[in-house]
């Protein structure tokens, strides 16, 4: 069965810190993508990204980071100086195929990020 | 703009009622779902929707009813046989396969 395991369930650092959120996968599927999304308080979900599982290069926004390592089956998101507007909960989600006619997201239970200035 | 609409943001229940989540998309999205959030839970998949008149059940679909009628709506239904309705309902929707899913701001309904 696909699995989104985020073993974080809550982080707090103080403003300006570096902090990895960490994702690991569990799939069958030799096609697949992953993402990541922001949950801030009040409560709508924010795409942040999309990786396929072809496509091992990490990639780089502005503060954000992610390492996406099949090997480990991992897809790690960094916050490089954070802010306290990072403040938020943040989900890893993995592609699932529902039927022949599409997917859906699965997601973890989320890593709750606090930052303080 | 476009989006997804999500009515109301607060909805309260008396036991044994059902109930009806307003979800509203005008991305001309196919492809459409609901999903239930509980603290420490993360997101469970309740429905999902990939064309008009056809919908599939997700992994706790039990006490929950959709309809597909139109492209832009898919409705949620709680019904009195979900037995722990208080939640917070995300409805979202995609345009294709692989895609990324694209949410609503969320209904938070509470039994009373």
């Amino acid at each position: 069965a696909q699995k989104v395991t985020q073993a974080q369930t809550e982080i707090s650092v103080v403003e300006k810190e570096d902090v990895t959120l960490d994702c690991v996968y569990e799939t069958r599927d030799t096609t697949y993508y992953l993402f990541w999304y922001k949950q801030p308080p009040s409560g709508e979900l924010v795409f942040l990204i999309r990786r396929n599982s072809f496509d091992e290069q990490n990639e780089i926004s502005g503060r954000y980071s992610w390492n996406f390592q099949k090997s480990t089956s991992s897809f790690n998101f960094t916050i490089t100086a954070s802010q306290v507007v990072d403040s938020a909960v943040y989900f890893c989600a993995l592609s699932e195929t529902v039927n022949q006619a599409g997917t859906a997201l699965i997601f973890g239970k989320g890593t709750t990020l606090s930052v303080s200035s | 703009d476009g989006g997804i609409t999500q009515s109301p943001k607060y909805l309260f229940r008396k036991e044994g009622q059902n109930v009806t989540l307003s979800c509203e998309q005008n991305l001309n999205h196919d492809a459409m779902y609901w999903y239930r959030q509980d603290p420490g839970q993360g997101l469970r998949l309740i429905y999902y929707s990939q064309i008009v008149n056809d919908f599939q059940k997700g992994d706790i679909a039990e006490g929950y009813s959709v309809s597909r009628e139109k492209k832009e709506s898919f409705p949620l239904t709680v019904t009195s046989a979900q037995k722990n309705p208080t939640a917070f309902y995300l409805c979202a929707s995609s345009p294709g396969h692989w895609t990324e899913a694209f949410f609503g701001q969320g209904t938070r309904l509470t039994v009373v």
